[in-house]
C-alpha cells in the first residue's frame, strides 16, 4: 500500500527550464512533508520541507507547492541545471509511537541535460 | 563535518550466510533509523531506536532481521541466514528529538547470491 504517490519516475529537463515533481497522499494525519535529494552512491539528504498550514515555501531555486484540500504538493525546481541531476523523493510524516514516522514516495530520477 | 558513517559500504555474500551492518551515527543525535531501499519498493523503515531503546521494529522481517545499538555511537543490523530477496541497499539516518529531520549515511549496497 503506498500511502505516497510520487509521479514522474524518470524526467528529462533542458539547462535553464523548470521541473516538476508531483505528489499525492491519502492519510490526513500526516503533518510534515520534507522532499529529500539522492546522489548516486549517496544517502538521501533533507532538501526542504513544508507544514500543511503553508501553500508555499521558496529556498532558492526550490519551491513546494502545498494543496491541503487535494492532499497534493509537488517541488519545483527552477532554472535547473546538471548539477540538479538526482533523484528526488517527497515524503510524508506523521506522529506515530511517539515519533515522526516517514512514509517515502517512490522517487524521481530528474536528468538536466545542457 | 559530522555526518553518519556505515560500514562496510558493499558486501556480497552467499545465501546462508550471516550479514553484520554497522552505522555510527552523528555523535549528540539520540533517534537512529534503519531503512532499505529496493528499486520497486523505495524506501522502507525497517527498525526506529530513541535513546538506544528499538521503539518500532514493525518493518522488520522479525524471523532473520535484528537490530541493536550496544552504545550510543553503535547501532547494528544483522540478518541471519540471508537471503537473495534482501539485496538492497541499507540505510542508517539519525536525528535529535522527535525526528522530523534524518540524516542519511551513505548506506550499505548487500548482494546475496
Amino acid at each position: 500500500q503506498q500511502q505516497v504517490k510520487q509521479s514522474p519516475q524518470s524526467l528529462i529537463v533542458q539547462k535553464g527550464g523548470i521541473s516538476i515533481i508531483n505528489c499525492a497522499y491519502e492519510n490526513t494525519a500526516f503533518d510534515y512533508f520534507p522532499w529529500y535529494q539522492q546522489f548516486p552512491g549517496k544517502g538521501p539528504a533533507l532538501l526542504i520541507a513544508i507544514r500543511p498550514d503553508v501553500s508555499e515555501k521558496k529556498e532558492g531555486r526550490f519551491t513546494i507547492s502545498f494543496n491541503k484540500s487535494a492532499k497534493q504538493f509537488s517541488l519545483h525546481i527552477m532554472d535547473s541545471q546538471p548539477g540538479d541531476s538526482a533523484t528526488y523523493f517527497c515524503a510524508a510524516s506523521m506522529r506515530s509511537g511517539g515519533y515522526q514516522k516517514v512514509t517515502f514516495g517512490i522517487g524521481t530520477k530528474l536528468q538536466v541535460i545542457p | 563535518d559530522a555526518r553518519v558513517t556505515q560500514t562496510p559500504r558493499h558486501k556480497v555474500t552467499e545465501m546462508g550466510q550471516e550479514v553484520t551492518m554497522r552505522c555510527q551515527p552523528i555523535l549528540g543525535h539520540n533517534t537512529v533509523f534503519w531503512y532499505r531501499q529496493t528499486m520497486m519498493q523505495g524506501l522502507e523503515l525497517l527498525a526506529y531506536f530513541r535513546n538506544r531503546a528499538p521503539l518500532d521494529d514493525s518493518g522488520m522481517p522479525k524471523d532473520r532481521f535484528s537490530a541493536e545499538m550496544p552504545d550510543a555511537t553503535l547501532a547494528t543490523l544483522k540478518i541471519q541466514p540471508s537471503e537473495p530477496r534482501d539485496s538492497a541497499v541499507y540505510f542508517c539516518a539519525s536525528g535529535f528529538g522527535q525526528g522530523d529531520t534524518q540524516y542519511f549515511g551513505p548506506g550499505t549496497r548487500l548482494t546475496v547470491l
